[in-house]
């Protein structure tokens, strides 16, 4: 069964400090798809980044990075010097190559306070 | 970028009313999906249609449905209405590329009350 699991509930950080945010998930597919979004105060969600299962190459854009393990289907996301706007409830989701639905975390909400 | 649009952006029913949300997808894009997030909640996946067909199912009630039109437009339709329907509904377009799974683009979002 496909599960995807936020342990941290909330996270309080102040301005300039370096975030992550944990997700693991659980597939029994070889090939699947992982996803962040953040959803700001206003509502809407926004895509940050995806990863797919046969890429393990670890990225950063900007002042976003994850860190992709199989070995521990573990799919972290940092934020590097934080900012009061990076604010949101963050988001992390798996698809399966065989059917088009999200299955997403339950959210991590993230204050970043001046 | 043009981004997904859905209206309303609100709104508010009686109970055992109708409702009717549409969804307008990133122009190109053949597939559109829907979500319902209740307060506090994640967002649970409805239904996915992808050129005009039903392709995906998840845990939508038998009093919605939902169609996608020649436009690749969609509407989900919601009656009978309950308390336990107010949420945020949302939208979301791709475009089906082979066998790769192409990235979600998600619309802002319609509240709906149920009162």
């Amino acid at each position: 069964a496909q599960k995807v699991t936020q342990a941290q509930t909330e996270i309080s950080v102040v301005e300039k400090e370096d975030v992550t945010l944990d997700c693991v998930y659980e597939t029994r597919d070889t090939t699947y798809y992982l996803f962040w979004y953040k959803q700001p105060p206003s509502g809407e969600l926004v895509f940050l980044i995806r990863r797919n299962s046969f890429d393990e190459q670890n990225e950063i854009s900007g002042r976003y990075s994850w860190n992709f393990q199989k070995s521990t289907s573990s799919f972290n996301f940092t934020i590097t010097a934080s900012q009061v706007v990076d604010s949101a409830v963050y988001f992390c989701a798996l698809s399966e190559a065989n059917t088009d639905k999200l299955i997403f975390g339950t959210g991590t909400r993230l204050q970043v306070f001046p | 970028a043009a981004g997904v649009i859905q209206s309303p952006r609100h709104l508010i029913k009686e109970k055992r009313e109708t409702a009717t949300l549409k969804c307008y997808p990133i122009p190109r894009h053949d597939t559109v999906y829907w979500y319902q997030q209740g307060p506090g909640q994640d967002p649970q996946f409805l239904i996915s249609f992808y050129e005009k067909m039903q392709s995906d199912k998840g845990s939508i009630p038998d009093r919605f449905s939902a169609q996608q039109f020649s436009d690749y437009h969609s509407e989900l339709n919601m009656s009978s209405l309950e308390l336990g329907d107010s949420a945020l509904y949302f939208c979301a377009s791709s475009l089906v590329g082979g066998s790769r799974r192409e990235t979600q683009y998600f619309g802002p979002g319609t509240r709906l009350l149920v009162l």
